[in-house]
C-alpha cells in the first residue's frame, strides 16, 4: 500500500488566489482528518470525517475554508480566498474502523499521515 | 473543549540517558492517549499509545504512564540514542476521535 497519498507537496500562490489540498487516504481506512501544523500553533485538528461524513469541523478557522469527501477515495480542503496566515504544513490522515479487544474495550487504531502539503500564501 | 499542555519545549540530553516528557489534558472524558515522533521535514508516526484503563505501557525503550486523576500523562525515552532527536507530540482524545495535540517537545540527542 503506498499510504495516504497527499498533493500537491508545495504550494506557492498569491493572496487571494483559491487553494485546493488533495488527498487519498489508505484504501479501507473509514476516517479522514485534515490537520494544520504551524511553529506558532502546533498541529491543529481542522476537521475530520467518518465514513465521509463530516463529524466535526469545529477546528476549520473561518469560513474561506472548506472540506469535502465525495467518496471513500478521496477528500479535498479548499482555502479561498487564501491569505498569508494560511501558511502551514497541512496533512491528512486516515485511520482503519475501530475494533473491538475483547473484554478490554475498543481498539482506537492508529492514524497514518500523509507526508503534507507545504502551503505558502505570498 | 480539550486543552493539551506540554512540556518542555525543548529537550537536551546526553546519549544514553532519559529523556521524560510531560504533558496535561484538561477533559476527563478523554481516553485515549497517543505519542507520535515526527523527524524534520517527515510526517508524525505513531510511537507508542495508552488508554484509560491503564496507568503504564512500555515498548522496548520508550514507555508511557497516565495519571487519570491528574490528567496528566508522561513519555519516557531511555538510553537515548542519536536518532531518538525529532519532535515529540503528545495528544488526548476521546474514544479516538477528536485529537487535540499538544505543541511539541523538540528532543536533541547528544552523540
Amino acid at each position: 500500500d503506498a499510504g495516504v497519498i497527499q498533493s500537491p507537496r508545495h504550494e506557492v500562490t498569491e493572496m487571494g488566489q483559491e487553494v485546493t489540498l488533495r488527498c487519498k487516504p489508505i484504501s479501507g481506512h473509514n476516517s479522514l482528518f485534515w490537520y494544520r501544523q504551524t511553529m506558532m500553533r502546533g498541529l491543529e485538528l481542522l476537521i475530520y470525517f467518518n465514513n465521509n461524513v463530516p463529524i466535526d469541523d469545529s477546528g476549520m478557522p473561518e469560513d474561506r475554508f472548506s472540506a469535502k469527501m465525495p467518496n471513500a477515495s478521496f477528500s479535498t480542503l479548499k482555502i479561498q480566498p487564501s491569505e498569508p496566515r494560511d501558511s502551514a504544513v497541512y496533512f491528512c490522515a486516515s485511520r482503519p474502523r475501530t475494533g473491538r479487544e475483547g473484554a478490554g474495550g475498543p481498539v482506537y487504531n492508529e492514524q497514518f499521515f500523509g507526508p503534507g502539503t507545504r502551503l505558502t500564501v505570498l | 473543549g480539550e486543552n493539551v499542555e506540554q512540556h518542555p519545549s525543548t529537550l537536551s540530553v546526553q546519549e544514553g540517558d532519559s529523556a521524560v516528557i510531560k504533558c496535561t489534558y484538561s477533559d476527563s472524558a478523554s481516553n485515549y492517549f497517543p505519542w507520535y515522533k515526527q523527524e524534520l521535514g517527515k510526517r508524525p508516526q505513531l510511537i507508542i499509545d495508552i488508554r484509560s484503563n491503564v496507568g503504564e505501557k512500555k515498548d522496548q525503550r520508550i514507555a508511557v504512564t497516565l495519571n487519570k486523576t491528574a490528567k496528566h500523562f508522561s513519555l519516557h525515552i531511555t538510553e537515548t540514542q542519536p536518532e531518538d532527536s525529532a519532535v515529540y507530540f503528545c495528544a488526548a482524545s476521546i474514544n479516538g476521535n477528536q485529537f487535540y495535540f499538544g505543541t511539541g517537545t523538540s528532543l536533541t540527542v547528544i552523540p
